[in-house]
């Protein structure tokens, strides 16, 4: 069965404070990995996708690596602006098209 | 234009009320997608639509019945609602799988 964990739960950072955000899955074969960030009461915005092990994406202080059990998404140098709930989802070859499995989310507090 | 539009933004509707959901894309995404998300919840897939087809329906109940009428436009019709189908409603469209979903603001709908 495809499953997403995503690790930590809460993360509490002082402003400044570099960390790292893990999301493990198992899937039958990856055709995507996405990182989405959601603010309370709204939609999840797209920030990455990757696809094959040893893939990076970077955009402004948020880098995401890929392995073949787990991404991270590194927040260099993170400013209270970056507090939200950050959401990692796979689509496999074995789901239905457009399925999506998400996983619970690490919610990010940064402390000026 | 990249965005997903959701209307309305909130919608209280009493459970034997008829009302509908409303969203729009004009980025020529072929696939578009209705979710659930309850609080502190990942979204929930609801259905898919390919090609203005429905392509997948996670068993949703029958009160919940959804329509594209076009490319650009996906409508979820609500029905005779529970209190426990109170949540945020989240459209999303995408090119082609794997390609990234791009979500709406959502629609926070109260079931009352």
């Amino acid at each position: 069965e495809d499953q997403v964990t995503q690790s930590p739960e809460a993360l509490r950072l002082q402003e400044g404070e570099s960390s790292s955000l893990n999301c493990s899955y198992t899937v039958s074969g990856l055709r995507g990995l996405f990182w989405y960030r959601q603010d309370p009461g709204k939609g999840p915005e797209f920030l990455f996708t990757l696809y094959s092990a040893g893939e990076e994406k970077e955009k402004e202080r948020l880098k995401a690596t890929l392995t073949k059990k787990e991404s991270f998404l590194h927040i260099t140098a993170p400013k209270p602006e970056d507090s939200a709930t950050y959401l990692c989802a796979v689509q496999s070859y074995g789901g239905s098209q457009g399925n999506l499995i998400f996983g619970k989310g690490t919610k990010l507090s940064v402390k000026p | 234009d990249t965005e997903v539009t959701q209307t309305p933004k909130h919608l209280v509707m009493g459970m034997t009320n008829k009302k509908s959901l409303k969203c729009e894309q004009h980025m020529g995404h072929r696939a578009m997608y209705w979710y659930k998300q309850k609080a502190k919840k990942p979204p929930e897939l609801m259905f898919v639509y390919s090609y203005e087809k429905l392509s997948i329906n996670e068993s949703v109940p029958s009160r919940f019945s959804p329509e594209c009428p076009n490319s650009s436009l996906l409508n979820l019709h609500l029905h005779a609602l529970q209190p426990e189908d109170s949540a945020l409603y989240l459209c999303a469209s995408s090119q082609d799988p794997p390609d990234s979903e791009i979500f709406g603001s959502g629609t926070r709908l109260t079931v009352v």
